[in-house]
């Protein structure tokens, strides 16, 4: 099986501009989760899209939103960049069979906000 | 309050040797999960184990292994045989509610950097 991929691996934006980074999960998984990671705030949940319904969303403002589509890939849309915005963004792909359970992670996205 | 605290921002450890780093934990939720990750410098995040709250064993996945104590709220990941590609970012990360039903949210400890030494 394919692994989580993400694109881009890396971006850079200025202030103001907007941004939409992109997961496609593991074949078969229908979860997918967004997480923010930074040095001062470390990993931060976003939200979870699962059949594409998002079903929890993190602290974060209104510019942040996603959506997943009918083939389970999800993309995350960030407007009005900040510089606080830098960060990696890692996707988390999902499924839980029977006792076991698999979370596996993207590449991430490397953003740079200038 | 923290839900995951890792109380060792390092470690240090000597090829070969094993070495423990900690986890604790705080729910409310009698089912979840918790799970170790591994992130290198490169910063992809490697999934290492799983243990489920009802799972009465302790999980084991080849040089890993989950000293899982429920009553104590404690995850401790163990890793027998350090090698030099252990040294990465270690981090405990939690899942309050099991099964497909519930959302996949994890929540993370703040890391513990793990430095294997030759």
């Amino acid at each position: 099986k394919a692994g989580v991929t993400q694109t881009p691996r890396y971006l850079i934006k200025t202030r103001g501009q907007q941004v939409t980074l992109s997961c496609s999960p593991i074949s078969g998984h229908r979860s997918v989760s967004w997480y923010q990671q930074t040095p001062g705030q470390g990993l931060q949940f976003l939200f979870e899209y699962f059949s594409e319904t998002q079903r929890n969303k993190g602290n974060f403002p209104g510019r942040f939103s996603g959506r997943q589509f009918s083939n389970s890939r999800s993309e995350m849309n960030v407007s009005t960049l900040e510089l606080g915005d830098s960060a990696l963004y890692l996707c988390a792909s999902s499924q839980a069979t029977g006792r076991q359970e698999t979370q596996y992670f993207g590449p991430g996205t490397r953003l740079l906000v200038l | 309050a923290q839900k995951i605290t890792q109380t060792q921002p390092g470690m240090f450890v000597q090829e070969k040797e094993a070495v423990t780093l900690d986890c604790t934990y705080d729910t409310s939720d009698p089912s979840y999960g918790l799970f170790w990750y591994k992130q290198p410098s490169s910063g992809e995040m490697i999934f290492l184990i799983y243990q489920g709250s009802y799972d009465q064993q302790n999980a084991t996945e080849g040089r890993y292994s989950l000293n899982f104590q429920k009553a104590r709220k404690s995850a401790n990941l163990v890793i027998s045989a350090s090698q030099l590609g252990d040294s990465a970012m270690y981090f405990c990360a939690m899942r309050e509610g099991l099964g497909g039903g519930s959302n996949y949210k994890l929540t993370f400890g703040k890391g513990t950097l793990l430095t294997v030494n030759p």
